[in-house]
């Protein structure tokens, strides 16, 4: 399985402003994705993230909120725009190949305060 | 809208025992089956993937897969107090996972 970091593993951040998460793989992937984890909640997808391409986004979010970036195979990142106390969740990278397993990064914990 | 339905429990069994966890699926097309557990304040955490039909057994896990019956079931057997946690479905088509909302599984000493 590859190994995946992500940071901040958390923050407390103020309302209006934004936060870049990194995630890191150990060797290249063929498909990364970012997820949300609401309290108490299921893993919702956010997007898939494409080597040098916009992202596929999911209903319900959009680019200009989550803006996502994937330089390469090994590397992207998620930032939360404007963040408002409704954006406190935790973030989860995750990586897999397209029918098999994936696996997860440790998650960012985000407060909106 | 692809759905996974899991009971959120919680799923209470004394150590020992055998815990039995399930799912259903909405998507006929799915191909790819997992298990996730995932511990409080921690990233979900892959026990147990399956692609076709039948059991599939690793060490005290079980997995079973009925596509006709759109069904997935984890089975663990000797249940420790370690294995309390949330247990997550996870369903896999056309590249993406889609999650149920999990089962919480406490296993008492």
């Amino acid at each position: 399985s590859a190994v995946i970091s992500q940071k901040p593993s958390r923050d407390i951040c103020q309302r209006g402003t934004s936060l870049t998460i990194q995630c890191q793989v150990d060797s290249q992937v063929t498909m990364m994705f970012w997820y949300r984890q609401q309290p108490g909640q299921s893993l919702t997808l956010i997007a898939t993230a494409n080597q040098g391409s916009e992202a596929t986004y999911e209903s319900g979010f959009v680019i200009d909120k989550f803006p996502i970036s994937r330089p390469n195979l090994t590397f992207s990142t998620l930032t939360v725009s404007n963040m408002s106390p409704e954006d406190s969740s935790i973030y989860l990278c995750s990586v897999s190949s397209r029918d098999r397993e994936a696996f997860f990064g440790q998650g960012t914990r985000l407060t909106v305060v | 809208q692809k759905e996974v339905e899991q009971n959120s429990g919680p799923l209470s069994v004394p150590e020992g025992a055998i815990a039995s966890l399930n799912c259903t699926y909405s998507d006929r097309g799915s191909q790819s089956f997992f298990w996730y557990r995932q511990y409080s304040g921690k990233s979900p955490e892959l026990i147990m993937s399956i692609y076709s039909n039948g059991d599939k057994e690793d060490g005290r896990f079980t997995a079973q897969l009925n596509k006709a019956s759109q069904y997935v079931s984890l089975l663990i057997r000797d249940s420790q107090p370690s294995d309390s946690a949330t247990y997550l479905c996870a369903v896999k088509e056309g590249g993406t996972l889609t999650f149920g909302k999990g089962t919480m599984l406490l296993v008492s000493p």
